[in-house]
């Protein structure tokens, strides 16, 4: 079975200053995994992916995040976040057969 | 572009109704899903599909029914309406073939029960 937890349910952060959104996933199969956004009364967007390969992968809107294998971690960065950046967002994994796993979310709240 | 849309986006609606909530996309993606979110809560899975004539039940238990005839359209219907029905429902779809392929969500439906 997977899992996948976010550690923080809500972060504030000012505009221009650099984020940091955790996510630590658990499975026994290799999984891939995925960053989504959710801005208020909308579905989901994809953000980025990691499949296999660099480490880092890069994203839109300026965000990147980084696999860490040993510590089966997937943190999502952005060096400088602006007001637009306000969302939902929402870490998950999934394997071969496309079973999705999301986290519970982390509330990103860019303040001017 | 992902084209998955679901209508109706908001709908308010009295206790006991009968109500489909529509899905439709043109991907030709086999795998479909449908989520329930309550606002600013995790997502969870209710239903899923591999394709025509496939239906699951998700982790979540629902009243709710799907169907799924066409590949490009997975209906959601509450045969009666209560209102612990309340929440956003949000269809999604994905590649069944290919590895670590996403979903990609529709707009969601914001379904209220008086």
């Amino acid at each position: 079975a997977q899992s996948v937890t976010q550690l923080d349910s809500q972060v504030p952060v000012f505009e221009e200053a650099p984020v940091e959104l955790r996510c630590n996933y658990s499975s026994s199969v290799s999984v891939y995994l995925f960053w989504y956004v959710q801005y208020p009364n909308q579905g989901l967007q994809l953000l980025l992916k990691y499949l296999s390969g660099s480490t880092l992968v890069k994203g839109i809107n300026g965000f990147e995040a980084e696999f860490n294998k040993s510590q089966t971690s997937f943190h999502l960065r952005k060096p400088s976040v602006h007001i637009s950046d306000t969302a939902e967002y929402f870490c998950a994994v999934s394997d071969r057969r496309q079973n999705f796993v999301f986290g519970p979310g982390t509330r990103l709240s860019v303040l001017p | 572009e992902a084209d998955i849309y679901q209508t109706p986006r908001y709908l308010v609606i009295g206790t006991g109704k009968k109500i489909t909530l529509e899905c439709s996309q043109t991907m030709g993606h086999d795998k479909m899903y449908w989520y329930q979110q309550d606002p600013g809560m995790e997502l969870h899975l209710i239903h899923y599909s591999y394709g025509v004539n496939s239906t699951e039940k998700g982790d979540l238990s629902s009243e709710s029914t799907v169907s799924r005839i066409r590949t490009e359209h997975f209906p959601l219907t509450l045969e009666s309406a209560r209102p612990s029905h309340t929440s956003q429902y949000l269809c999604a779809s994905s590649e069944s073939l290919g590895v670590g392929t996403e979903a990609f969500f529709g707009q969601g439906t914001r379904l209220t029960v008086v």
